[in-house]
């Protein structure tokens, strides 16, 4: 595909439960970007990857979020022990190269519901 | 910090009449400035974007906006709205050549009456 997919398009959970949320960037695109929208709330940043950088964690609001990405290609955002306050639409992004001269590409988010 | 405000969570308008939504930012530096699209179960999409040339870009769709500087502002218009307008429209601000990610706004949803 073209563009960048997520997977699931949904996912209801049990609270306590963990979740993973997979982003398959663009082709090519060594930048991969996860922000979190919560329902009246703009995007929230939580992690940014660049190549093979240290990912840019400083938006990930507990020690129960963690993300991964193997070189420039999939990345995925775990939930451990979700929360109620964790139901949002995860969106990721991607850009061919870092900085603000490269737009970014976002897929169609992960709702994620924690009951 | 820099930051974004858009001032209405929902602007509701005519089908042909004017589109405006307001964006503020705050910066110390100067910015890039950004608006985005988000159709209903869809990602966002760049409309257009502020780099620090002409003050006045043209974006997809028929959109436009102007960046301000005296107002810090870089509020979207559009002469004669559309239906398929409808959307949510997020402004977001970058204020560094680096790799920081864009800070958003809280999203204005533009609802469109026939």
């Amino acid at each position: 595909g073209a563009g960048v997919s997520q997977s699931p398009s949904n996912k209801v959970t049990e609270k306590g439960k963990d979740v993973e949320l997979r982003c398959d960037p663009i082709s090519g695109h060594t930048a991969l970007y996860w922000y979190r929208q919560r329902l009246g709330q703009g995007l929230e940043f939580l992690i940014y990857f660049q190549g093979n950088s240290a990912p840019d964690k400083s938006g990930l609001p507990s020690d129960r979020f963690s993300a991964e990405r193997t070189g420039e290609s999939v990345s995925t955002l775990t939930i451990q022990r979700t929360q109620q306050e964790d139901s949002a639409v995860y969106l990721c992004a991607s850009s061919w190269a870092p900085g603000r001269n490269s737009p970014l590409h976002f897929g169609n988010g992960t709702r994620l519901t924690v009951t | 910090a820099q930051s974004v405000t858009q001032l209405g969570s929902h602007v509701s308008v005519s089908e042909g009449a004017l589109v405006l939504l307001r964006c503020n930012y705050s910066s110390s530096v100067p910015p890039y400035l950004f608006w985005y699209v988000q159709y209903p179960n869809q990602g966002l999409q760049l409309l257009l974007k502020y780099t620090s040339a002409a003050t006045l870009v043209k974006g997809i769709n028929g959109f436009e906006a102007e960046f301000k500087k005296s107002e810090t502002s870089f509020h979207l218009t559009k002469p004669s709205a559309h239906m398929s307008d409808a959307a949510e429209y997020f402004c977001a601000v970058s204020v560094s050549s680096g790799n920081t990610p864009l800070v958003f706004g809280k999203g204005t949803r533009l609802s469109v009456i026939a």
